[in-house]
Parts: structure tokens; C-alpha cells; sequence
């Protein structure tokens, strides 16, 4: 089945600066890729999500790179801002799979 | 309007007893989900249907059975709790297969005494 691996587990930046998350997935098949963004005691909240069939997506200070060769994506959050502390999960999946999670990624920003 | 309820939003029980986690969606999604999310904050599948039928069963352990009676509601109920169920579970809903991504309810913290 689908693994997925997330670092770092914990990020702090200062506000303003840019934040990085990486993540590796192992089933090939895999063509799905969404970020979630979890504020403390809510629930995850999809942020921006990506297709195999697509290299890199942005919104506004977030975008999403997907490197199908090496099986892995990231997540870039630039201009950081205390609303943006969170805890973000990466996830993968394929057509009728299960969205498997990464273990997440403390982002704490300070002032 | 809530798209995707759960109930209630605490539970607090003691270990061996009985208790269900109902969910429901307003969204007419096709596929809902249970989620358990550790206190290391971990999200693991446990259950999906879609349209009422189980198409993914994890190694729960069989204490935890899920029931759909209709494709906007899906129940859990856990029986002969253990400190180690205590949790937050989140339900989720998805449409055609979860390719436009998973929309979750506002989850249930069980804690087991």
C-alpha cells in the first residue's frame, strides 16, 4: 500500500519569511495530492491539491511542486504570518484508494 | 449549513462500555469515511463506504463497526472501549472517489476513563 513520509515534523520561521514542507510517496500509482491545514482542536481543511498530470500549482503564497520521477511534492508558504501556524498534512492517493496521510508538520510563525 | 456533522463533539466513558459516533453529509458526496487521529496527531484510515457499501476495512480491531444507512450518514460504534480508543475520530465525504478531495467534519474527541 501507500506510504507517505513528512518532514520536517516541526517548523518555526519568522513571519515574513518562506516555509517548506517535503514529502515522498511510494505507490507510482498515486495521482493524487492534497494539502490540509489543521488549526488547533479544528478539523484538517484542504488548502491546494495537485494531478500527476501537473508539475506545479499555486494560490496566491501557496504553491505545490510535484516531482513524479522521484515521487515527491512540496509545499511552499511564502510570506509567512501568525495565521498560518498550523499543523499541515500532506496526503496521496490513487483513483477509489484511500488518501493516505503524512504524520504532519508543526508550522509555528512568529512575529 | 454544517457540510459534514459529526455527534457528539466529546465523549467521555468508561473503559468496557458501549458508545456510537454518528456522522451525516449535506454535501451528496458519494463515498464517508472514519478517520482516527492519534494524540501525535496522526491521521489513519479505519473505514469507507460509498454508496452504503464497505470498500475499505483497515486493521481495525472488530470492537469498531462502522454502519452507513443511507450514502449521507455513517455511524461507528465501538464496543468494550479501551484507554487506547481514545482519540479524536473524524468522518470525511468525498465525490467520485475522493478526486476532488476529502471534506471533514468537525471530529469527536472520545476520551476512555
Amino acid at each position: 500500500g501507500e506510504n507517505v513520509e513528512q518532514h520536517p515534523s516541526t517548523l518555526s520561521v519568522q513571519e515574513g519569511d518562506s516555509a517548506v514542507i517535503k514529502c515522498t510517496y511510494s505507490d507510482s500509482a498515486s495521482n493524487y495530492f492534497p494539502w490540509y491545514k489543521q488549526e488547533l482542536g479544528k478539523r484538517p481543511q484542504l488548502i491546494i491539491d495537485i494531478r500527476s498530470n501537473v508539475g506545479e500549482k499555486k494560490d496566491q503564497r501557496i504553491a505545490v511542486t510535484l516531482n513524479k520521477t522521484a515521487k515527491h511534492f512540496s509545499l511552499h508558504i511564502t510570506e509567512t504570518q501568525p495565521e498560518d501556524s498550523a499543523v499541515y498534512f500532506c496526503a496521496a492517493s490513487r483513483n477509489w484508494g484511500k488518501l493516505q496521510f503524512g504524520a504532519g508538520t508543526q508550522v509555528v510563525v512568529t512575529p | 449549513d454544517t457540510a459534514v456533522s459529526q455527534t457528539p463533539k466529546y465523549l467521555v466513558t468508561q473503559m468496557g462500555n458501549d458508545k456510537s459516533i454518528k456522522c451525516e453529509q449535506n454535501l451528496g458526496h458519494d463515498t464517508m469515511y472514519w478517520y482516527k487521529q492519534d494524540s501525535k496527531k496522526f491521521l489513519k484510515i479505519m473505514f469507507s463506504y460509498n454508496n452504503k457499501e464497505l470498500i475499505i476495512n483497515e486493521t481495525v480491531p472488530n470492537r469498531f463497526s462502522p454502519k452507513s444507512p443511507d450514502k449521507a450518514h455513517l455511524n461507528l460504534h465501538i464496543n468494550s472501549l479501551e484507554l487506547g480508543d481514545s482519540a479524536v475520530y473524524f468522518c470525511a465525504s468525498s465525490q467520485d472517489a475522493g478526486i476532488y478531495g476529502y471534506t471533514f467534519g468537525s471530529g469527536t474527541r472520545l476520551t476512555v476513563v
